[in-house]
């Protein structure tokens, strides 16, 4: 059973740059949440996804966008790219099913942005 | 606001010695808990959780953690530390009766393991 997946691994992008990373949910899971780790920081929720639709979202921009697809995978998109933008991008799996939504965690996309 | 609180940044312990890795949380009401680990190139791995009852919790790997409701501290502890364990521990709150299930984390405790 593979769990939650993530691509790409790595990534390098210039400032004001456009990246797109993508997330596979373990099997069995429908909800998808994004959250992003800086450097020596613990991870910050970004948003979550549920049934193709963002059920709520963190204190972050509206140059993050995402998206849910019919078999619950999901992209996270990030517009004008910051150098503070730079950090590891988690995604969380979990189902709707479980009373407190205990996420599985992928390996995550290091992105780098000069 | 909710917030965790993990006080200490890095902890050095010799292969072998007892650990305890501490976190305090600030919540209008008692969260679930949970403590994570991360390895380097890894992502977040649940090692235990506490939704009610038993306020001392076993996870995997040897690990336990007890919830102090009158200090609002979810401490990791483990009686003999192996070199494997070296990582980023994590403390993280959910808020109880969410289905939602957003974490909130501490911004990690970095284990060092000497031989």
């Amino acid at each position: 059973d593979a769990g939650v997946t993530q691509s790409p691994t790595h990534l390098i992008k210039t400032r004001g740059q456009q990246v797109t990373l993508r997330c596979s949910p373990k099997s069995g899971h429908d909800t998808v949440s994004w959250y992003q780790q800086a450097l020596g920081q613990g991870p910050q929720f970004i948003f979550q996804y549920y049934e193709e639709e963002e059920r709520q979202r963190g204190n972050f921009p509206d140059r993050f966008s995402g998206h849910q697809f019919p078999n619950y995978s999901s992209e996270l998109n990030v517009n004008a790219l910051w150098l503070g933008d730079s950090a590891l991008y988690l995604c969380a799996s979990s189902s709707s099913g479980s009373v407190v939504g205990e996420q599985y965690f992928g390996p995550g996309t290091r992105l780098t942005v000069t | 606001a909710q917030s965790v609180t993990q006080p200490d940044i890095h902890i050095t312990v010799s292969e072998g010695a007892s650990l305890e890795l501490r976190c305090n949380y600030s919540y209008g009401a008692t969260p679930y808990l949970f403590w994570y680990v991360q390895s380097p190139g890894q992502g977040l791995q649940l090692l235990l959780k506490y939704f009610s009852g038993d306020t001392l919790v076993q996870g995997i790997k040897g690990f336990e953690a007890e919830f102090k409701r009158s200090q609002s501290s979810f401490n990791l502890r483990k009686p003999s530390v192996h070199w494997s364990d070296a990582a980023e521990y994590f403390c993280a709150v959910a808020r109880r009766g969410s289905t939602l299930g957003r974490l909130y984390f501490g911004r990690g405790t970095q284990l060092t393991v000497w031989p």
